[in-house]
């Protein structure tokens, strides 16, 4: 079945370090979307991709998507104590019933020092 | 997130008891579905619905079961509840959007310890 592999499992940073996880599918993706979680919370949209090659920026997170869609990654710049959390991939393919059920990736937890 | 609620937030069971949990909607979303996120493992689909009465299998249903009979509401129920399903389960719901596509909106999430 599909995988999407995500790295690394935690980072650590001191505030104002630059910060980037990546997503990497077996399969090629209809789209994928990244999601935060803080800690205690619940995952939160963030945005989705879905053209090849495609760049997407908010504020200081900027979102890339491979062009052989089967890859990305999110990266924060100048990171902040409020960007702690995890972050998750979530790549889709069709499946049955019409809905488009995402793999997610396992995460990459921000630990962002003061 | 508005619009989305689960319950109850915390539950502590018995090993061998049933145990039912709620995810109700207002955004009259077509697609629901159950997860459990547990350290290590990140989210894992238990079962989904695109619809009423629509429902299928995730990558970890052994031992859980749902059901939808109005829109707005998602159960899942726990058969016999057993200390491996001890985790915080969380429910989503999504209908394609421009913006979003199909992207989620998670309940706050149920705690669930099973003794």
């Amino acid at each position: 079945g599909q995988q999407v592999m995500q790295i690394p499992q935690y980072q650590h940073v001191q505030e104002g370090e630059d910060f980037t996880t990546y997503c990497n599918s077996s399969t090629t993706l209809s789209n994928i979307q990244w999601y935060k979680q803080r800690p205690g919370g619940h995952p939160v949209f963030l945005i989705q991709l879905v053209k090849s090659g495609e760049v997407k920026k908010q504020k200081r997170l900027t979102f890339q998507f491979g062009e052989a869609k089967k890859n990305s990654s999110l990266h924060i710049t100048a990171t902040q104590t409020t960007d702690v959390g995890t972050y998750f991939c979530a790549g889709r393919t069709l499946m049955g019933g019409g809905s488009y059920i995402p793999t997610f990736g396992r995460g990459t937890s921000l630990i962002v020092h003061p | 997130d508005a619009g989305i609620t689960q319950s109850p937030r915390h539950k502590v069971t018995e090993t061998g008891t049933p145990v039912t949990l709620r995810c109700h909607q207002t955004e009259n979303h077509r697609y629901m579905y159950w997860y459990r996120q547990d350290p290590g493992h990140g989210l894992r689909l238990i079962h989904y619905s695109y619809g009423v009465k629509d429902t299928d299998k995730g990558e970890v249903s052994d031992g859980y079961s749902v059901s939808r009979s109005k829109t707005e509401d998602f159960l899942l129920t726990l058969e016999s509840a057993t200390s491996s399903q001890t985790s915080v389960y969380f429910c989503a719901i999504s209908e394609s959007s421009e913006n979003r596509g199909y992207g989620y909106t998670f309940g706050s999430g149920t705690r669930l310890t099973v003794v």
